[in-house]
């Protein structure tokens, strides 16, 4: 199985930082992955695919980057609805994993 | 506009068999281009894919579950399932549903999520 592994696993910032966080691969998964966004109490939503590809009607301030192992999700000014946890996920081959979470907190 | 959601029994009893509906409105789940997912996610660890089942039947589960699942499609009540046997605390999770498109495997959209406690 591929392995996925996030950092940092949880964040503090505030309104307005721009965050990073990074996603890695024990294998290469080309472009194949993809954010969640989850809020708490409420089920992952598809946030940006094929590791670049913001979902229609998310804000630009999201952005992803990187393939073959390294993958990263910038936030560029953040909001207070942007505070949740954040999973990436390879899609490259069965069976399709997850990494840990990223729980951006508010400082 | 689609719209999954899960149903089921909240508490089973370790050995026995836990069984989840997934109801899809706003699509037919007879769509032959799209697969319908079973994530879970336990207290505190990472989202764990369970495996999918097509419109014909076909499924494709994890490695490890293997032995206990079984899903299958109800194309009368636009419906999928999830069957898994032998539980144990450690299947103890939220369970959601999902939908993903040919070989695009991200999951989009998901159900709201059902807690299942394995506990006698």
């Amino acid at each position: 199985d591929i392995q996925m592994t996030q950092s940092p696993s949880s964040l503090s910032a505030s309104v307005g930082d721009r965050v990073t966080i990074t996603c890695r691969a024990s294998q290469s998964i080309s472009s194949h992955l993809n954010w969640y966004q989850q809020r708490p109490g409420i089920a992952p939503r598809l946030l940006i695919y094929d590791a670049s590809i913001l979902q229609s009607g998310d804000p630009s301030r999201f952005s992803g980057s990187g393939s073959g192992t390294d993958f990263t999700l910038t936030i560029s000014s953040l909001q207070p609805e942007d505070f949740a946890t954040y999973h990436c996920q390879q899609s490259h081959s069965t069976p399709f994993t997850f990494g840990q979470g990223t729980t951006l907190e508010i400082k | 506009q689609l719209q999954l959601q899960e149903s089921g029994p909240g508490l089973v009893k370790p050995s026995e068999t836990l069984s989840l509906t997934c109801t899809v409105s706003g699509a037919s789940i007879s769509d032959s281009n799209y697969y319908w997912d079973w994530i879970r996610q336990p207290p505190g660890k990472e989202l764990e894919w369970i495996g999918n089942v097509a419109y014909g039947g076909t499924t494709y589960y994890k490695a490890s579950l293997k032995s206990r699942v079984t899903m299958s499609v109800d194309t009368s009540k636009n419906q999928f399932s999830l069957r898994l046997n032998s539980v144990t605390a450690a299947d103890t999770a939220v369970y959601y549903c999902a939908r993903h498109r040919g070989a695009l495997n991200w999951f989009h959209p998901w159900g709201q999520g059902t807690l299942v406690t394995v506990s006698s």
